[in-house]
């Protein structure tokens, strides 16, 4: 996954605890997305930013932010984490040359205890 | 009820086998069709997308309803390779992709 890489893999949390999951890609992408995978529920949008500087909420936005402050990175921060937040989580660019489709990284797995 | 909707499964099929996956979306404006695969723990990768005319790729055949609002896989000649979870997509605009929640296939040998 050369294109779009997370970190951290793997992290532990304790409740009301904070942390910044960081996504990069060096495909030259405007659009980047935020995904979390929870069993039963498939993946779900956290929030998207279609270029530099501009991030729109998703479809369970509510205890992250995001940040956005170049192209190639785009940020998803929990101020206070909390067990619901327990999850995978994907970041994903569009990539947009004569096709269309979501190129993901390698995913955070995220235990919040 | 879900925006995308897939049996879950498991459906577990012998090798050399054709299996078939349904999946309906309900929002009539999307445009965009996909399938993507996902491995255990790991990231989903796109497998085709979905075109209104259909589309075939190999051992694969894709196909899109619009009337019923629905789309579908054909695996044929199942090989122990393709076991893993398929995800159907519909997306409206530019950010707003829906992922079903995915059906699990399993070949057997």
């Amino acid at each position: 996954n050369a294109g779009v890489t997370q970190t951290p893999k793997f992290q532990v949390l304790k409740t009301g605890q904070s942390m910044t999951l960081q996504c990069a890609q060096d495909m030259n992408h405007n659009s980047m997305y935020w995904y979390r995978q929870d069993p039963g529920m498939g993946l779900r949008l956290i929030y998207y930013s279609a270029s530099e500087g501009t991030t729109d909420k998703g479809e369970v936005p509510n205890g992250y932010n995001v940040s956005r402050l170049n192209k190639r990175e785009f940020s998803l921060r929990l101020e206070s984490a909390a067990p619901s937040q327990t999850s995978v989580y994907f970041c994903a660019i569009l990539y947009r040359g004569g096709y269309e489709k979501l190129f993901f990284g390698s995913g955070t797995q995220l235990s919040v205890l | 009820r879900k925006e995308v909707e897939q049996d879950p499964g498991p459906f577990n099929v012998p090798e050399g086998a054709t299996v078939a996956f349904n999946c309906t979306y309900s929002n009539s404006a999307s445009q965009s069709f996909f399938w993507y695969r996902q491995d255990c723990r790991k990231e989903p990768k796109l497998l085709m997308s979905v075109y209104s005319s259909g589309n075939e790729d190999g051992r694969f055949t894709a196909q899109l309803n619009r009337a019923s609002q629905y789309i579908s896989l054909l695996i044929r000649d199942s090989k122990l390779s393709d076991s893993a979870t398929y995800l159907c997509v519909a997306g409206s605009g530019t950010y707003k992709y829906i992922f079903g929640t995915g059906t699990r296939l399993k070949v057997l040998a």
